[in-house]
């Protein structure tokens, strides 16, 4: 069974770009969540989805964040415009039960 | 609320020492408790998880977790290190009031030859 899968890997971006991170589930997961981990300090709680709805997404940082999911399949978190404090890795996680999650690699973004 | 404190962001044992790493939580409902990995360039994985079963709890590569309710602990111990032991190790606590899993600031591990 393949696990959850995040794209791209990498991402390097320049200040004010915008960025579109990818992840996809396990398949049968209905719930997706979003964390980031800014270096140095804990990994911390975005947003997660309940099939394609959003059912809390008090962690998202500012409304140059804008997560997705369509269909209830894969999401996307897409930062618009981004700024130097938006570096860091991008973990995504999908569970059946709540509290047992499993994690993608991750997507490190760096905003130079 | 609930929170977690990991003691020590760096620790460093020998190789073939005890590897202990120590975790605090505080969760004002009964929590799961998680221990996760991240070795280099790779993603966290799940190591051992309490959801209010046995108190000790057994984990891959040999890694074992204590629930003492008391104590507010679940730390992370191995007898015996060994080179692969070298990564991040986080604790994480979910509890059903927040619906969401809250982690420690992380801890690396390095193994001395």
């Amino acid at each position: 069974e393949a696990g959850v899968t995040q794209f791209p890997s990498h991402s390097v971006i320049e200040k004010g770009q915008t960025v579109t991170l990818r992840c996809d589930p396990i398949s049968g997961h209905d719930n997706l969540y979003w964390y980031r981990r800014v270096m140095g300090k804990e990994i911390k709680f975005l947003l997660h989805f309940v099939k394609e709805s959003k059912q809390d997404e008090s962690g998202m940082p500012n409304n140059r964040f804008l997560a997705e999911r369509t269909g209830g399949t894969y999401s996307t978190l897409k930062v618009q415009p981004a700024e130097l404090e938006d570096s860091g890795v991008y973990f995504c996680a999908s569970s059946q039960e709540q509290y047992e999650q499993y994690f993608g690699p991750g997507t490190r973004l760096t905003v130079t | 609320a609930q929170s977690v404190t990991q003691l020590g962001s760096h620790v460093s044992v020998s190789e073939g020492a005890l590897v202990l790493l120590r975790c605090n939580y505080s969760s004002s409902v009964p929590p799961y408790l998680f221990w996760y990995v991240q070795y280099p360039n790779q993603g966290l994985q799940l190591l051992l998880k309490y959801t209010s079963a046995a108190t000790l709890v057994k984990g891959i590569n040999g890694f074992e977790a204590e629930f003492k309710k008391s104590e507010t602990s679940f730390h992370l111990t191995k007898p015996s290190a060994h080179m692969s032991d070298a990564a991040e190790y986080f604790c994480a606590v979910f509890s059903g009031g927040y619906q969401k899993v809250t982690f420690g600031t992380g801890t690396k591990l390095q193994v001395i030859p």
